[in-house]
């Protein structure tokens, strides 16, 4: 059974920095790319970024880019967001995700872990 | 990158069909075939229901179909039912340089 299991969200500071993992299991992680995506409170769907399956080709939104970095180790079948300089509109629960097709289609979801941008 | 644009609601009764149109340009929606549906519950994960404009994951019922024409998507809903009541959300990729994907504005779904 494929499992995505987000940790690492809390309360964190506005300017400050927090580093998200997604542990997965029940499928060959190495050969899928991975995504993060972000649900602000009460708000739709955004797409936060992904990596390919070497981690060699990693993209961003354009709300992201310069701020948050994403990487994986395939040893530990796990990802990682690494989120700096924090702001409120941050605030979401982020969603790891499987993309099954190489086309940006995410057929497995993690149950999403809250960050929370506050002072 | 804008979101895409999706009606902020749409409903029907049990049975009918209903259908959600995402409109984008033509570096995206329409350009590509990378457009992929999502079913979200409250408090719950997405939910895979279309890939690839009109392909059906394993386990997702054949109620849910997807097309495109021109720049814009659309999933339809047969037989609606009660269960179907859920936020829908369209997303496609971007060519742009880097490439990039969006996702829609969301819709939600009312069973009457």
């Amino acid at each position: 059974e494929v499992q995505l299991v987000e940790s690492g969200g809390g309360l964190v500071q506005p300017g400050g920095s927090l580093r998200l993992s997604c542990a997965a299991s029940g499928f060959t992680f190495s050969n899928f790319w991975m995504n993060w995506v972000r649900q602000a409170p009460g708000k739709g769907l955004e797409w936060v970024g992904n990596i390919n399956q070497d981690g060699s080709r990693k993209y961003y939104g354009d709300s992201v880019k310069g701020r948050f970095t994403i990487s994986r180790d395939n040893a530990k079948n796990s990802q990682y967001l690494q989120m700096s300089s924090l702001r409120a509109e941050d605030t979401a629960v982020y969603y790891c995700a499987r993309d099954g097709f190489a086309s940006g289609s995410l057929d497995y979801w993690g149950l999403g872990t809250l960050v929370t941008v506050s002072s | 990158q804008s979101a895409l644009t999706q009606p902020a609601s749409v409903s029907g009764s049990p049975g009918q069909s209903i259908t959600i149109s995402c409109t984008g340009t033509s570096s995206d929606v329409g350009g590509y075939n990378s457009v992929s549906w999502y079913q979200q519950h409250p408090g719950k994960a997405p939910k895979l229901m279309i890939y690839d404009v009109s392909n059906r994951p394993s386990g997702v019922s054949n109620r849910f179909s997807g097309s495109k024409s021109g720049n814009t998507a659309s999933l339809t809903i047969s037989g609606l039912q009660a269960e179907d009541e859920a936020d829908y959300y369209c997303n496609s990729y971007i060519n742009t340089s880097p490439p990039a994907y969006v996702f829609g504005s969301g819709t939600k779904v009312t069973v009457l």
